[in-house]
């Protein structure tokens, strides 16, 4: 079945530093999602990126749907301390979102 | 409007015992997800709904039932409790294969 693998697991960034977070999925996907889930919340939609090869960009987050439709990336610049929290991607295909494992990030101020 | 709405926010069964979670989505949205999030095992699918009919199911076992209602709301089962059943679940609703909403989730201890 469909698999989502997400890198790094944790992430420690000292504010103000760069980061980005990897996704791969050993199928290629409808569309891929991100979410964000702050410590005891639940999951918050983030964005949507359908189109092969896609960019979109949210202030300091910039995300990317690769060539293939099977790897996406989050990247967050100048990390601050409202960054803390966990970064899913989530690929979808047949009504399923298949998450990653999630990218846990924690910011030194 | 008003948000997904989960109930009972927290639950503790004992072993063996079955429990019945509740999962009220954003009017209007009529598809219906459930999840099962754990420390060790991150987001897990378990099942979709979408008008009473599931779409799509996870890998858990049998012991592990839902259904969906006319009005959408969706109600998830768990029959015969293991220790490994301690997790949050967690529902999302969505108008269809876009973005989803996710509850507050229930916290099931299982001792």
């Amino acid at each position: 079945g469909q698999q989502v693998m997400q890198i790094p697991q944790y992430q420690h960034v000292q504010e103000g530093e760069d980061f980005t977070t990897y996704c791969n999925s050993s199928t290629t996907l409808s569309n891929i999602q991100w979410y964000k889930q702050r410590p005891g919340g639940h999951p918050v939609f983030l964005i949507q990126l359908v189109k092969s090869g896609e960019v979109k960009k949210q202030k300091r987050l910039t995300f990317q749907f690769g060539e293939a439709k099977k790897n996406s990336s989050l990247h967050i610049t100048a990390t601050q301390t409202t960054d803390v929290g966990t970064y899913f991607c989530a690929g979808s295909n047949d009504y399923k979102l298949s998450f990653g494992a999630g990218t846990t990030v924690t910011v030194r101020a | 409007k008003a948000g997904v709405t989960q109930t009972p926010r927290y639950l503790i069964k004992t072993r063996g015992q079955q429990v019945t979670l509740s999962c009220s989505p954003i009017s209007g949205h009529r598809s219906v997800s459930w999840y099962q999030q754990t420390p060790g095992q991150g987001l897990q699918f378990l099942f979709e709904y979408f008008s009473e009919t599931q779409r799509n199911k996870g890998n858990f076992p049998g012991r592990f039932s839902g259904r969906q209602f006319s009005n959408s709301r969706s109600e998830m089962n768990v029959s015969t409790l293991e220790l490994g059943d301690s997790a949050l679940y967690l529902c999302a609703s969505s108008l269809g294969r876009g973005e989803a909403f996710f509850g507050q989730g229930t916290r099931l201890t299982v001792v």
